[in-house]
């Protein structure tokens, strides 16, 4: 059974930092480019950072770069988000998604979605 | 303001069918098969309903179905059901380099 589970979460004044993971089983992860997507409470879904399969290249929405830093250990089967110089608006769920690998190729949709972690930014 | 646009909201008799849209450019939607559905529950992760356009994954209903028009995606959901009362979100790829864009949400509301 696919498993994707977040951790990390918590309250952080502005400034400040926080480190998620997303701990992946039930699949062979380094076959799959992951994302993050945040939710802010009460609004949509909102891209925020993508790593290809190796690790090797990253991207980020434009409203996190140079503040956010996503990597993996394939060894571990792990995602992380590193993020930094927290501000109000970065406040919300995030979820890591996992990228459809099918065939040894790789796809453009998200068939598996973690739990969510909080992370609320607040003096 | 999301890349993608879909409307706010969109409502229905249990029995109708509804259309959601989302409108893009030809970076994103109109240039590439590569736009996926998701269906949310208040407090729940989204879950794939569509993916490349058209297709879906197994287990999801046949009364799910996708289609596109130039920029323009759209999801049918037809027989309603109470249970389909959701937000419902597209996302396509792009050739931005931020690799994907999101619609801004659709709320579905079952009368």
């Amino acid at each position: 059974e696919v498993q994707l589970v977040e951790s990390g979460g918590g309250l952080v004044q502005p400034g400040g930092s926080l480190r998620l993971s997303c701990a992946a089983s039930g699949f062979t992860f380094s076959n799959h480019p992951m994302h993050w997507v945040r939710q802010a409470p009460g609004k949509g879904l909102e891209y925020v950072s993508a790593i290809n399969s190796k690790g090797v290249n990253t991207y980020y929405a434009n409203s996190v770069k140079g503040r956010f830093t996503i990597s993996r250990d394939n060894s571990k089967n792990t995602l992380f988000l590193q993020m930094g110089s927290l501000r109000p608006e970065d406040m919300g769920v995030y979820y890591c998604a996992r990228v459809g690998y099918d065939s040894g190729s790789i796809q453009y949709y998200y068939d598996y979605w973690g739990q969510g972690a909080l992370v609320t930014v607040s003096s | 303001q999301s890349a993608l646009t879909q409307p706010a909201s969109v409502s229905g008799s249990p029995g109708q069918s509804i259309t959601i849209s989302c409108t893009g450019t030809s970076s994103d939607v109109g240039g590439y098969n590569f736009v996926s559905w998701y269906q949310q529950y208040p407090g729940k992760a989204p879950k794939l309903i569509i993916f490349d356009v058209s297709n879906r994954p197994s287990g999801i209903s046949n009364r799910f179905s996708g289609s596109r028009s130039g920029n323009t995606a759209s999801l049918t959901i037809s027989g309603l059901q109470a249970e389909d009362e959701a937000d419902y979100y597209c996302i396509s790829y792009t050739s931005a380099s931020t690799l994907r864009v999101f619609g801004g949400g659709t709320k579905l509301t079952v009368l």
